[in-house]
């Protein structure tokens, strides 16, 4: 099955610098990547996801990057905000397992003011 | 339009019992996949149900089952609880198409505590 790797699995930035999550993934088949946001005692929210037909995808301070060709896919956040604090899941789908995300280990982002 | 509902949200167990876990999808949404989340092994999968029908499985023990009510509204139930079973269970509906992969949106989850 699909394996996906998370790096790093703790983030610290101060307030205003950038901050970037990168995931792995092992299948080439696979062809949809969401990434969520978990705050504390809450659900998962997606903030942003690819497909495997686009090479970045952009919506405010958030953008995603997929290299098919390394299989990896990254999480980049401009200007962060203590209220970006949170841990960040990145996950990947298959068309043969419709309905089934296989999600990364997560990573805890600490932006300090 | 309302998000995913999940019900109970917390429950407290003791091993041996059985508890079901419901959960019902944003209206129009006929794909609802279940997860356990626990801190040591993160996010894991459960099974995914369509149309009333399981679609996938992941690996878990078969105490773990669900199924998929004709209003799209799943449950899942674990038997013979034991005390690895401890874990926030989350589920998430999807819109699913044909073969187009929909993101999927989580519900609240449900706290099960096994004592």
């Amino acid at each position: 099955g699909e394996n996906v790797e998370q790096h790093p699995s703790t983030l610290s930035v101060q307030e205003g610098d950038s901050a970037v999550i990168k995931c792995t993934y092992s299948d080439s088949a696979s062809n949809y990547f969401p990434w969520y946001k978990q705050e504390l005692g809450k659900r998962p929210q997606l903030i942003i996801d690819i497909r495997s037909n686009v090479g970045e995808k952009k919506d405010q301070r958030i953008a995603v990057t997929l290299n098919k060709t390394a299989k990896h896919f990254s999480l980049h956040i401009t200007e962060t905000q203590p209220e970006d604090s949170a841990v960040y899941f990145c996950a990947a789908s298959r068309g043969s397992t419709l309905g089934r995300l296989y999600f990364g280990r997560g990573t805890q982002l600490t932006v300090w003011p | 339009k309302a998000g995913v509902t999940q019900t109970p949200r917390y429950l407290i167990k003791t091993r041996g019992q059985q508890v079901t876990l419901s959960c019902s999808p944003i209206s129009g949404h006929r794909s609802v996949s279940w997860y356990q989340q626990t801190p040591g092994q993160g996010l894991q999968f459960l099974f995914e149900y369509f149309s009333e029908t399981q679609r996938n499985k992941g690996n878990f023990p078969g105490r773990f089952s669900g199924r998929q009510f004709s209003n799209s509204r799943s449950e899942m139930n674990v038997s013979t609880l034991e005390l690895g079973d401890s874990a926030l269970y989350l589920c998430a509906s999807s819109l699913v198409g044909g073969r187009e992969i929909n993101e999927q949106f989580f519900g609240p989850g449900t706290r099960l505590t096994v004592l």
